[in-house]
């Protein structure tokens, strides 16, 4: 699977859009973009997936670039909620023999 | 209904012993896993399960031995425990499309 690059941590004010960047310039035309968010001590959560188009779901929104060399997960109206570890992931689909790699993310604080 | 659950959530014990972690899925899915996370937060990838066959081995010691019953279930059992399994256990299950659905973790302690 192909490495990703995200940076170590981020502030964002609440109520403002937080965009998490993420480079991904070894990526091949048939991997997926995945983006999941760790809470403290909870499980990570699936937020959102994307190949080539841009994604949107309740959640969150997914802009991949056109070569498709890096992505930006836009969380739209953050909330102290949403602070947490966020990992972009690069992955082929491989039926029954896939594994998700996770990086070491960006950690997201949410300011009051 | 909790979509992926696992027991215990905290587990304490003493070195040298044999300790097992549950995991059951509600979610109908055909693959599960089982990932570790350490005390540096690094969460790696153990095992995959798809339809109670092993997938993916990821050149975890055979101390510790994967159990699937059926396709919702996957139990961990870890023999001679040592200090260095010290961590987050993770089970998660995975639908179709792809995404993963994590279990809220195993906190594993070896004293």
């Amino acid at each position: 699977d192909a490495k990703t690059t995200q940076p170590t941590s981020m502030d964002c004010a609440e109520g403002r859009a937080a965009n998490l960047p993420c480079n991904h310039s070894t990526i091949s035309g048939n991997e997926y973009v995945y983006w999941y968010r760790q809470i403290h001590s909870q499980g990570p959560q699936y937020i959102i997936h994307g190949l080539k188009n841009n994604e949107t779901n309740e959640m969150a929104s997914l802009i991949i670039t056109e070569d498709r060399k890096s992505s930006t997960l836009i969380l739209p109206h953050a909330t102290l909620r949403d602070t947490a570890v966020y990992y972009c992931i690069v992955r082929v689909e491989d039926f029954g023999n896939e594994k998700l790699t996770f990086g070491t993310g960006t950690r997201l604080t949410i300011i009051p | 209904d909790t979509a992926v659950s696992q027991t215990p959530k905290y587990l304490v014990t003493q070195m040298g012993n044999d300790k097992s972690i549950k995991c059951e899925q509600n979610l109908g899915h055909d693959t599960m896993y089982w990932y570790k996370q350490d005390s540096k937060k690094f969460l790696k990838i153990m095992f995959s399960y798809n339809n109670k066959e092993l997938i993916i081995n990821e050149t975890v010691p055979n101390r510790f031995s994967p159990k699937s019953p059926d396709k919702a279930h996957l139990n961990l059992h870890i023999n001679s425990l040592e200090l260095g399994d010290s961590a987050v256990y993770f089970c998660a299950s995975r639908r179709e499309s792809g995404e993963l659905f994590f279990g809220e973790g195993s906190r594993l302690t070896v004293l």
